[in-house]
């Protein structure tokens, strides 16, 4: 399964950190994404990362702001956030490939 | 707007079957795999369907997924009240990396 946390309200302007944890799969051996969902819409593919961290893609809308990494030896994906925008406004998800295990998702809200 | 174009909604009485479909273009189905994933009220994301027609492992035969040239077809039979949901497709592009299709909200009326 995955987890996600670190969600919370920051201001514009601010940063935030995001992890997710896995647990019950090789964690090693796969890529993993982020995906959000602003409120009351669709899905927006955010970032992924490959099995060893060689490949990584971001969207265009958070290219140069958000950065994605992870660590193997502690089974676990990180989304640092930051220069947030109102539009940031979402839920985060983060979701192994080939997006068959999904987290819950964790609340970031981008408000002054 | 996503490069992916779904209806916005469909519905169905129960135990009828609806499609829903997925345009895209060169750059994302027709060169590549289409997924769809059902997302209920709440929750995080499913997958129901992989590979343009493949159902993971408890998914049930009742949902069918296909593909021709650059459109995808997401296929529910035998609808239930349960099935009432968000859909969506989702693909490779090869200019935006991943992507998702605006998503189609299911009535069971």
């Amino acid at each position: 399964q995955l987890v996600e946390s670190g969600g919370g309200l920051v201001k514009p302007g601010g940063s935030l950190r995001l992890s997710c944890a896995a647990s019950g799969f090789a964690f090693n051996t796969f890529t993993i994404n982020w995906v959000r969902q602003a409120p009351g819409r669709g899905l927006e593919w955010v970032s992924s990362i490959s099995a060893t961290g060689s490949y990584i893609f971001y969207a265009d809308s958070v290219k140069g702001r958000f950065t994605i990494s992870r660590d193997n030896l502690k089974n676990s994906l990180y989304l640092q956030m930051n220069s947030l925008r109102a539009e940031d406004t979402a839920v985060y998800f983060c979701a192994k490939d080939p997006f068959d295990i999904w987290g819950q998702g964790t609340m970031v809200t981008v408000s002054s | 707007q996503s490069v992916l174009t779904q209806p916005p909604s469909v519905s169905a009485a129960p135990g009828q079957k609806v499609s829903i479909s997925c345009s895209g273009s060169s750059s994302n189905i027709g060169n590549n795999y289409v997924s769809w994933y059902q997302q209920l009220p709440g929750t995080a994301p499913k997958l129901l369907i992989y590979e343009n027609n493949k159902r993971p492992s408890g998914i049930p035969d009742r949902f069918s997924g296909s593909k021709s040239g650059t459109s995808a077809t997401l296929g529910i039979t035998g609808l239930q009240t349960g099935d009432e949901a968000d859909y969506y497709c989702g693909t490779w592009d090869n200019r935006f990396d991943w992507v998702f299709g605006g998503g189609t909200k299911l009535t069971v009326l």
